[in-house]
């Protein structure tokens, strides 16, 4: 089955700064990476995602990107703010029926020092 | 208001007991989850399900039993067998095929006592 890694577990920058995340995963496969942010007691909720058929994908602040040769991925955050504080999870999966099971990383926690 | 909920958000059970958590969503999704969450272990996939009346096991079904009867529905119920229960859990629905997106519930805190 997939198996998704990700780096690093925590995180600290100061406010203004960028901020990555690293992941890796191992099955070929999968084409669809999303990146999760979760605050303090509640669920995860889907900040950007990215198909296999796009190497990069950016939405205001954030962007993803997606190298599929060495099979890994990595969210940028420019300009952080206080309110970036929280856990990112990465995860993988396919689009096939059968096959959509999200697979998470163990999660990085970002602090963002004022 | 279209989401996912999931109740009760605390939950406290005793040991040998099982304990039913509840998942429900109005989006109209095909396929539902449950996951773990411990800390520093991320989400581990209990069961999913992509059809009523259909589903399978994750990475970590041991202890555990679902049903999915209704397409709104998909609860999980905790058994005694579970060795160590006390987590995070969290329900997520999606499309399902080429609309992956998960939406997740705001999660249930189970706590043996």
């Amino acid at each position: 089955g997939e198996n998704v890694e990700q780096h690093p577990s925590t995180l600290s920058v100061q406010e203004g700064d960028s901020a990555v995340i690293k992941c890796t995963y191992s099955d070929s496969a999968s084409n669809y990476f999303p990146w999760y942010k979760q605050e303090l007691g509640k669920g995860p909720q889907l900040i950007i995602d990215i198909r296999s058929n796009v190497g990069e994908k950016k939405d205001q602040r954030i962007a993803v990107t997606l190298n599929k040769t060495a099979k890994h991925f990595s969210l940028h955050i420019t300009e952080t703010q206080p309110e970036d504080s929280a856990v990112y999870f990465c995860a993988a999966s396919q689009t096939n029926f059968g096959n959509e099971k999200l697979t998470f990383g163990t999660g990085t926690r970002l602090t963002i020092i004022p | 208001d279209g989401g996912i909920t999931q109740s009760p958000k605390y939950l406290f059970r005793k040991e040998g007991q099982n304990v039913t958590l509840s998942c429900e969503q109005n989006l109209n999704h095909d396929a539902m989850y449950w996951y773990r969450q411990d800390p520093g272990q991320g989400l581990r996939l209990i069961y999913y399900s992509q059809i009523v009346n259909d589903f399978q096991k994750g990475d970590i079904a041991e202890g555990y039993s679902v049903s999915r009867e209704k397409k709104e529905s998909f609860p999980l119920t905790v058994t005694s067998a579970q060795k160590n229960p006390t987590a995070f859990y969290l329900c997520a629905s999606s499309g399902g095929r080429l609309n992956t997106e998960a939406f997740f519930g705001q999660g249930t805190r189970l706590t043996v006592v």
